[in-house]
């Protein structure tokens, strides 16, 4: 099955740098790809998405780029606010996957300090 | 809409005791998920179904069961509640993936379950 692994585990930055979320995935099947963002004590929601037919995909100031060849896609955020602090997943789903079941990375704690 | 929401917020259980987790949503969804998430682990797949009547396990179904009587809910059941099933559970909803799209699978509050 499908196996997702992100880095780093906790990201710090300054407000107005950029912070960048790595995800690598294993299964060469895999063509959908979104990033969800949970702040403290609530739920996921879904911020970005990236499809395998696409490698680059921008939303203000957040962009997904995506590598099929190296099988890992990666979450950019610009000019960092405080209300950027979230915990941040990616997430990967298989072409051959009917149901649309995601398989999860562990999650980045991103922390913006002012 | 209220979309996703789920019953109750909190519980503090004793190992052995049982109970339901309830979700629900409006949105006339037919996919409902169950997931469980731990510190590091991320969001893990407990149980999922792709209608009303249908169930299937995901990756930790194990102490775990599930029932989808009505396509508006989806019930997490624990018999035999353990320390280790501690845990935040997140249920989620989306509709069918059909050829070609990807749909966004939309999340509840969440449970916190303290199992002593």
């Amino acid at each position: 099955g499908e196996n997702v692994e992100q880095h780093p585990s906790t990201l710090s930055v300054q407000e107005g740098d950029s912070a960048v979320i790595k995800c690598t995935y294993s299964d060469s099947a895999s063509n959908y790809f979104p990033w969800y963002k949970q702040e403290l004590g609530k739920r996921p929601q879904l911020i970005i998405d990236i499809r395998s037919n696409v490698g680059e995909k921008k939303d203000q100031r957040i962009a997904v780029t995506l590598n099929k060849t190296a099988k890992h896609f990666s979450l950019h955020i610009t000019e960092t606010q405080p209300e950027d602090s979230a915990v941040y997943f990616c997430a990967a789903t298989s072409k051959g996957d009917s149901w649309g079941k995601l398989q999860f990375g562990a999650g980045t704690q991103v922390v913006v300090t002012p | 809409n209220a979309g996703v929401t789920q019953t109750p917020k909190f519980r503090v259980l004793k190992t052995g005791q049982s109970m339901t987790l309830l979700c629900a949503q409006d949105m006339n969804h037919e996919y409902m998920y169950w997931y469980r998430q731990d510190p590091g682990m991320g969001l893990r797949l407990i149980h999922y179904s792709v209608g009303e009547g249908t169930t299937a396990k995901g990756e930790v179904p194990d102490g775990y069961n599930v029932s989808r009587l009505k396509k508006q809910n989806f019930l997490l059941g624990l018999e035999s509640a353990a320390p280790s099933q501690t845990s935040v559970y997140f249920c989620a909803s989306s509709t069918p993936r059909v050829s070609g799209s990807y749909n966004e699978q939309f999340f509840g509050p969440g449970t916190r379950l303290t199992v002593l």
